[in-house]
């Protein structure tokens, strides 16, 4: 069964940095590009970025570029996602999610990680 | 940049047949893909490549498109189809060459 287990919710301050992840089980790691998406509270969904485990090749959205850092360490078959300097802005639920074999959408997501960034 | 287009909001009584519309200039060049979200849920897909249905999938879900409007639709609307909608599909505007994705704003949809 393919899963992936995300990492728990998280309280941090204003300029605080963050790490958060994705472990995935059930099917091969390595070969299948893994997503991350943001749902901000009452909002919609948002394309983060995209990474590849197997060399970590990355794409970010414009939105996003330099303003996260994904990662992954494909020997714990585990994605990260992380901020150096936490904004308020940044309170979101975070998802990572599969990016299916033909690379066209997300057929299997985590259950999401909570990040809450308040003073 | 590149935007996908929903309504907010659709409503339908039990039974009746609800229709959530994505607009996007590319969808002509790129399949759609449909997830549903139930609160406090993570999203789920329930038609990919337009028109697919995946396994597990109610037969009432199903998916069209014309141009640049891909279509949701669910027959027999029931009170457990009420979520949010989201359409899914491949930015295509990067000059980079490197793939991106756009989601559209979400439906919700109330089952009144």
């Amino acid at each position: 069964e393919v899963q992936l287990v995300q990492s728990g919710a998280e309280v941090k301050k204003p300029g605080e940095s963050l790490k958060i992840s994705c472990k995935g089980s059930g099917y091969s790691f390595t070969s299948y590009w893994i997503g991350w998406v943001r749902q901000m509270p009452g909002k919609g969904l948002e394309w983060m970025g995209i990474i590849y485990p197997a060399d970590s090749d990355t794409t970010y959205s414009p939105s996003f570029q330099g303003q996260v850092t994904m990662s992954a360490d494909k020997s714990i078959s585990t994605a990260y996602v992380q901020w150096s300097s936490l904004k308020a802005s940044d309170t979101a639920m975070y998802y990572c999610a599969r990016l299916n074999q033909s690379g066209s959408y997300f057929d299997y997501w985590g259950q999401g990680t909570l990040v809450t960034v308040s003073s | 940049s590149y935007e996908l287009t929903q309504p907010p909001s659709v409503s339908v009584s039990p039974g009746q047949t609800a229709r959530i519309t994505c607009s996007g200039d590319a969808l002509p060049k790129h399949y759609a893909y449909w997830y549903q979200q139930k609160p406090g849920q993570a999203p789920v897909v329930v038609i990919y490549k337009d028109i697919e249905r995946p396994s597990g999938i109610p037969e009432r879900f199903s998916g069209a498109s014309s141009g640049t409007t891909v279509t949701l639709t669910i027959s027999g609307v029931q009170a457990e189809d009420e979520a949010d909608y989201y359409c899914q599909s491949a930015d295509s505007t990067h000059s980079s060459g490197t793939s991106h994705w756009v989601f559209g704003g979400g439906t919700k949809l109330t089952v009144l």
